[in-house]
Order: C-alpha cells, then sequence, then structure tokens
C-alpha cells in the first residue's frame, strides 16, 4: 500500500480565500483523522471520521472549517475564508480502529500558508 | 493544565549519549502509551507502544511507563544523528481518541 497520501503538499493562499485539502487514506482503515500543527501548539486533533461518519468535531476551531468524507478512500478538509492565523501543517492520519494496538498511520501533510 | 505535558526542548546530546524524553500525564483513564517519532517535513511514525506499566525494549530504545507517577519515559542507547527528530508522547484509553504531547525536538551531533 502506499501509504495516506495527501494533496497537495505546499499551498499557499492569500487571506480571504477558500482553501480544500485532500486526503486518501490506507485501504480497508475504517479511522480517518485530520490534525493541525503548529509550533505553538503541537499536534491538535481537528475531527475523526469513522466509517465515513464524523464521530468528534469538537477541535475544529470555528465554522470556518469543514471536513467531510464522501466515501472510504477520500476526504476533505475546507477552510473558507482563509486566515493567516490558519498557517500550519495539516496531517491526515488513519487507522484501522480505536483499540489499544491500533497505530495512526499519518500522511506526509499539507503545509498551509496563509498571506 | 493540558492532560499530557512534554517538555518541546530542543535537546542536543552527542552521538552515543543515552537520551531520556519524558511526558506526564493527568487523566489516569490512560491504558495505552505510544511514542512517535517525527523527522522534518515528515509526518509522525509510531516508533513504541505499551499498554498499561512496565518496560519495553525494542533494539537501542527502550519505553517506560510509571502509572502510579503518571510518567512515561523514552530512552536512546548509543544515539546517533540518524535519530535526530521531534519525538511526540501519545496516549488513549480503549475506544477514545489519541493524546498527543507537543513533542521534544532532538539532535543528536555526530
Amino acid at each position: 500500500d502506499a501509504g495516506v497520501i495527501q494533496s497537495p503538499r505546499h499551498e499557499v493562499t492569500e487571506m480571504g480565500q477558500e482553501v480544500t485539502l485532500r486526503c486518501k487514506p490506507i485501504s480497508g482503515h475504517d479511522y480517518l483523522f485530520w490534525y493541525r500543527q503548529t509550533m505553538m501548539r503541537g499536534l491538535e486533533l481537528l475531527i475523526y471520521f469513522n466509517n465515513n461518519v464524523p464521530i468528534d468535531d469538537s477541535g475544529m476551531p470555528e465554522d470556518r472549517f469543514s471536513a467531510k468524507m464522501p466515501n472510504a478512500s477520500f476526504s476533505t478538509l475546507k477552510i473558507q475564508p482563509s486566515e493567516p492565523r490558519d498557517s500550519a501543517v495539516y496531517f491526515c492520519a488513519s487507522s484501522e480502529g480505536l483499540a489499544g494496538a491500533d497505530t495512526q498511520y499519518f500522511g506526509p501533510g499539507t503545509r498551509l500558508t496563509v498571506l | 493544565q493540558k492532560e499530557v505535558e512534554q517538555d518541546p526542548g530542543p535537546l542536543s546530546v552527542p552521538e552515543g549519549a543515552i537520551v531520556s524524553l519524558n511526558c506526564t500525564y493527568s487523566n489516569s483513564a490512560f491504558q495505552y502509551f505510544m511514542w512517535y517519532r517525527q523527522y522534518s517535513r515528515k509526518g509522525p511514525e509510531l516508533l513504541m507502544y505499551t499498554y498499561s506499566s512496565g518496560n519495553k525494549e525494542d533494539g537501542r530504545f527502550t519505553a517506560q511507563v510509571d502509572k502510579s507517577s503518571k510518567y512515561i519515559s523514552l530512552f536512546i542507547r548509543d544515539s546517533q544523528p540518524s535519530d535526530s527528530a521531534t519525538y511526540l508522547c501519545a496516549m488513549r484509553y480503549g475506544g477514545f481518541k489519541t493524546i498527543f504531547g507537543a513533542g521534544t525536538r532532538l539532535f543528536v551531533k555526530a
């Protein structure tokens, strides 16, 4: 398997623009996670899905953020409108489950810069 | 107070040194304890996993969990420049989301 795939790898946009980040999880994994990583706040869980259904979105910072998982092989994280404080690295991860031995596999991340 | 506390460092050591990385936590319900390693501009990857208290060894790496003190450690023996990375502790209880520490940046100098 190719692992978790994210696109784009880098995104530079201007404040107020819509940004869409994409993720393809590992085939057969039932859980998908979106994280944001910054120097100040570390790795923060934004939202996670189980079998394409959002389970916990308490980490989504504002209504400007939304995430969807239309099928088992694709998810998007959208920011509209974007702001400079959204600049961070966004990671997608997937796992088989939430049991103790289940490992989260992370993608390479999308580095977002909002000017 | 954060559920998981981890000193962000950076920690700089000479090659061959023993490295000790630590995290403390507040939620006594945590049962599963992990260490992830993250190289620059990469995603985190699982390094070690421990259930409940005790030690686990894998090559040059040893993970320790002390639930009575709510304290976990990762030891790296004979550290190598290739060990230079950010190390994130992580923990959860069954069926719940994983909570990550802030990560400690480690530099091993040749």
